[in-house]
């Protein structure tokens, strides 16, 4: 079993749509959690950082789930520059060793 | 531009071929990582270094593979006899506290 799972997708959406998605992780431990968002043939760049009350960066809202194991992000009023793979990732040793899904990718459509 | 950065961008090479790639971290970043990502899937981690300590390996770094940061401040990682199964992207992360920054990565095509 992978430690972080991801549904692929895609989720083709419309501009303006809202789209969520969710990730599971393995490790009852994991300490910490993000999103990470990456273009096409680009390097992961961080989005959010995932806190146990749930947060929110503008129109991106990550949820975090102990009990079950698993992370949500939601992305309202989609715009055509959220096109992007993101990466649900985890890690139980602060700052080291980041554990990473195989993303899901979302396309937003004019 | 004072992120993290890694040569060359691209490196094609025939198997049994060595390679050797270089990161250079964000200034003072005493943490830096190097990862592999193949097509469709995330990151996977390599190795880790504090300062110029090496302090885990993954798994996936054969015995072909050997990482060195030296002075703690750029870091290489080198692939003896390449094969054709180290065709990915290798990136390399960098950290003070928290976050860790990427670099754009090194692809390597191995033929």
């Amino acid at each position: 079993r992978k430690e972080v799972e991801q549904d692929p997708g895609p989720f083709n959406v419309p501009e303006g749509a809202t789209v969520a998605f969710n990730c599971t992780y393995s490790n009852s431990a994991s300490q910490s959690f993000f999103w990470y968002r990456q273009d096409c043939r680009k390097e992961p760049k961080l989005l959010m950082s995932v806190y146990s009350s749930g947060n929110e960066d503008g129109r991106f809202t990550a949820q975090l789930n102990r009990a079950s194991q698993y992370i949500s992000l939601l992305i309202r009023d989609s715009k055509l520059s959220d096109s992007a793979t993101y990466l649900c990732v985890v890690n139980w040793s602060n700052d080291y060793k980041l554990s990473f899904g195989a993303g899901t990718t979302v396309t937003v459509r004019a | 531009d004072t992120g993290v950065s890694q040569d060359p961008r691209h490196k094609i090479t025939k198997r049994g071929q060595n390679v050797t790639f270089r990161c250079d971290p964000i200034s003072e970043h005493n943490r830096l990582y190097w990862y592999r990502q193949t097509l469709g899937q995330g990151p996977e981690f390599l190795t880790y270094f504090q300062n110029e300590a090496q302090l885990e390996k993954s798994r996936l770094l054969s015995d072909r593979f050997s990482a060195e940061r030296p002075k703690g401040s750029f870091s290489t990682l080198e692939i003896q006899r390449t094969e054709q199964g180290d065709s990915a992207m290798y990136l390399c992360a960098s950290s003070l506290l928290g976050t860790q920054y990427f670099g754009p990565g090194t692809r390597l095509l191995v033929l």
